[in-house]
């Protein structure tokens, strides 16, 4: 499969723990996005890489929240201290060049108790 | 503020119908924009995309149509079959060095047989 992966697909946790979410983009795309999606509702955009450089943060994106893209492959979204309101899709989707094209992984779904 | 929205939330057709999923958006600045078919429990599908340089697009059983002058963009699928019942959002593509998506609410299409 060359598509977009991430990892875990679904994660419990407790109110107030930090969760670690993986995503591996499609080979050779340089563009990495992370949005969240609530039920019944359309993505959100929360950040952008390109390359490993992080160009652009939502204000959703609050201080709990971080984004890394070490070596401009894979990304790494951590949550801390997470909350109840952070139950959630957690959507990643890469793109290439200059191409507005993005195409998404398969989530994971986070449910904060 | 700006937004991408759509005309209705749900829509029933037979199957071996066409099915028009329509979508309104706001910002005249948006020059591409994406329609994406989203399965339970998986990330959105790339169904096709249009620029605002175009009124037309056609692909496998499935056109798009854009109307800059209403900001009107729709989704025809013909011959509707049981595997098209999913959520269809459309998107906007946000101006900007990240150009970030834009999503709508989504529309839950059924396909009935």
């Amino acid at each position: 499969d060359t598509g977009v992966s991430q990892d875990p697909r679904h994660k419990i946790t407790k109110r107030g723990q930090n969760v670690t979410f993986r995503c591996d983009p499609i080979s050779e795309h340089n563009r990495l996005y992370w949005y969240r999606q609530t039920l019944g509702q359309g993505p959100e955009f929360l950040t952008y890489f390109q390359n490993e450089a992080q160009l652009e943060k939502s204000r959703l994106l609050s201080d709990r929240f971080s984004a890394e893209r070490p070596k401009g492959s894979f990304s790494t979204l951590e949550i801390q201290r997470t909350e109840q309101g952070d139950s959630a899709m957690y959507l990643c989707a890469s793109g290439q060049g200059s191409t507005d094209t993005q195409y998404f992984g398969p989530g994971t779904r986070l449910t904060v108790l | 503020g700006e937004s991408v929205g759509l005309h209705l939330p749900t829509l029933s057709v037979q199957e071996g119908d066409n099915s028009i999923i329509n979508c309104a958006y706001s910002n005249s600045a948006s020059d591409y924009f994406i329609w994406y078919k989203q399965e339970s429990g998986k990330g959105p599908q790339f169904i096709i995309d249009i620029r605002s340089n175009m009124d037309k697009r056609q692909g496998q059983r499935v056109t798009v149509l854009l109307n800059k002058t209403v900001k009107h963009l729709s989704l025809q699928i013909a011959a509707t079959q049981p595997g098209d019942s999913a959520v269809y959002f459309c998107a906007e593509n946000k101006a900007g060095s990240a150009r970030q998506l834009t999503f709508g609410s989504g529309t839950q299409l059924t396909v009935l047989p």
